[in-house]
């Protein structure tokens, strides 16, 4: 079966300083692969996503970037991080096809100082 | 361009009543819609989808939506609700010809014992 890791879980960290999140998929090959950000436990904005290695596509200009250096593993980047990257970020991965749901990881729980 | 409307912030119902979690939706094309339920500090879980074919999906946990294309709906529904399916739930639609999802804002659930 397929799973999807995420971690860390809960990160602190001071403005200014660089991110990086990591997501990895098990189980299936090729995925789409997304990054979203949920403010306030309520509404999900899709960041980035990829339907291949190497292949990104933003959606929300912003402090924040995405790499797929493997075809089961996604990045999450900041060189600098401001106050308002706070938030919980969550990984999902799909089949292709539109038809396919998402399936998302436990997200990481990230808090600006 | 595709959205979902989940018109109530909150749902509140005893256990062993009827659950109802409403959602609408607009799409261009032929939608395809889906219900994730999220646990406090968990990532979403898929429930259900619906596709084509039949108006009424069944999916996870006892749980159930009905697909209204005259009125642009797809409910959610469960006979009989548990206290443990206290929960945010989120509405989903993706038109036909994206692979993007576009999520409703949530809706509270919380079943009193």
């Amino acid at each position: 079966s397929q799973t999807i890791h995420q971690w860390p879980a809960t990160l602190v960290q001071p403005v200014g300083s660089p991110l990086s999140l990591e997501c990895t998929v098990e189980g299936t090959s090729n995925p789409n692969l997304y990054w979203y950000r949920q403010a306030a436990g309520r509404g999900l904005q899709l960041l980035f996503y990829s339907v291949g290695i190497g292949q990104i596509s933003s959606e929300v200009p912003q402090n924040l970037s995405a790499s797929r250096p493997q075809d089961r593993q996604f990045i999450l980047s900041s060189k600098k991080l401001l106050l308002s990257d706070s938030g919980f970020y969550l990984c999902a991965w799909s089949t292709q096809g539109a038809n396919q749901p998402q399936h998302f990881g436990d997200g990481t729980r990230l808090s600006i100082l | 361009a595709q959205s979902v409307a989940q018109p109530e912030d909150q749902v509140n119902v005893a256990e062993g009543n009827p659950l109802t979690v409403k959602c609408t939706y607009s799409v261009s094309g032929n939608p395809y819609l889906f219900w994730y339920v999220q646990y406090p500090n968990r990532g979403l879980q898929f429930l259900l989808k619906y596709i084509t074919g039949d108006n009424l999906v069944k999916g996870s946990y006892g749980f159930e939506a009905e697909f209204n294309k005259s009125q642009t709906s797809f409910h959610l529904k469960k006979p009989s609700a548990l206290v443990s399916d206290s929960a945010l739930y989120f509405c989903a639609v993706r038109d036909g010809g994206d692979y993007k999802l576009s999520f409703g804002a949530g809706t509270t659930v919380t079943v009193r014992a």
